[in-house]
């Protein structure tokens, strides 16, 4: 069973609409991530965070923000939604794994798939 | 650009055989990732290896690593239908370790 939340899963909206996707996590991990990916590409690095009160912008521009006032939820909002948002967002969190390397093993959520309209 | 490139972009097979899927990367790394991506869902860890490794298994996965080449491989053993999925690799490199960054994925689907 996954311990990384998505809602909703789909969303089919109009031009202009708000929108906020929700990401939230039991894991208690520090870091946590959105990627959007179109269907059959790769994932773009959109927003990261290291913990509470940090948000940093990915390697993608998107005109969605983040924030992070809890560990535990990583939100993600458009304000006016554009036929051009139309993807999937992925949510991820992570810990890192053994000592010295520090490497990052993400866990995923299910995806939020956003059509607009 | 992307860190990671994968080969082949599509591959085919028949269940039972054995599936190879590469990815080239750009930089130097700490460790490289490979995950799995059913269809419409998000992705699955399958297996890390460090820069200082060359080789690790887990089950029917066998995945290298040449640090001096800038790749690595993904030998999945006698394919089940069910092994039908995209597989990424992902690398986080020296400088940027906070984050992942995805290769194009390798879309592998197994004919029964």
């Amino acid at each position: 069973e996954a311990d990384i939340y998505q809602t909703p899963r789909y969303l089919v909206i109009g031009t202009g609409k708000k929108i906020t996707l929700e990401c939230s996590q039991t894991m208690g991990h520090d870091k946590m991530y959105w990627y959007q990916q179109d269907p059959g590409m790769e994932l773009h690095l959109i927003h990261y965070s290291y913990g509470v009160n940090s948000t940093e912008k990915g390697d993608l521009s998107s005109e969605s923000t983040v924030s992070r006032i809890r560990t535990e939820h990583f939100p993600l909002t458009l304000e006016s939604a554009r036929p051009s948002h139309t993807s999937q967002y992925l949510c991820a969190s992570s810990e890192s794994v053994g000592k010295g390397s520090g490497a990052n093993v993400l866990t995923f959520g299910a995806g939020s798939r956003l059509t607009v309209l | 650009s992307q860190q990671g490139e994968e080969d082949p972009q599509a591959l085919s097979i028949q269940e039972g055989e054995n599936a190879t899927m590469n990815c080239s990367y750009k930089t130097s790394i700490n460790n490289l990732q490979w995950y799995r991506q059913n269809s419409g869902r998000g992705l699955v860890h399958l297996i890390l290896i460090r820069s200082n490794e060359r080789e690790k298994h887990s089950g029917r996965l066998r995945v290298t690593l040449d640090t001096s080449k800038k790749s690595s491989s993904l030998l999945i053993t006698a394919s089940r239908a069910a092994d039908t999925a995209s597989y990424f690799c992902a690398t986080d490199d020296v400088q940027g370790a906070q984050k992942l960054v995805f290769g194009q994925g390798t879309r592998l689907t197994i004919n029964p």
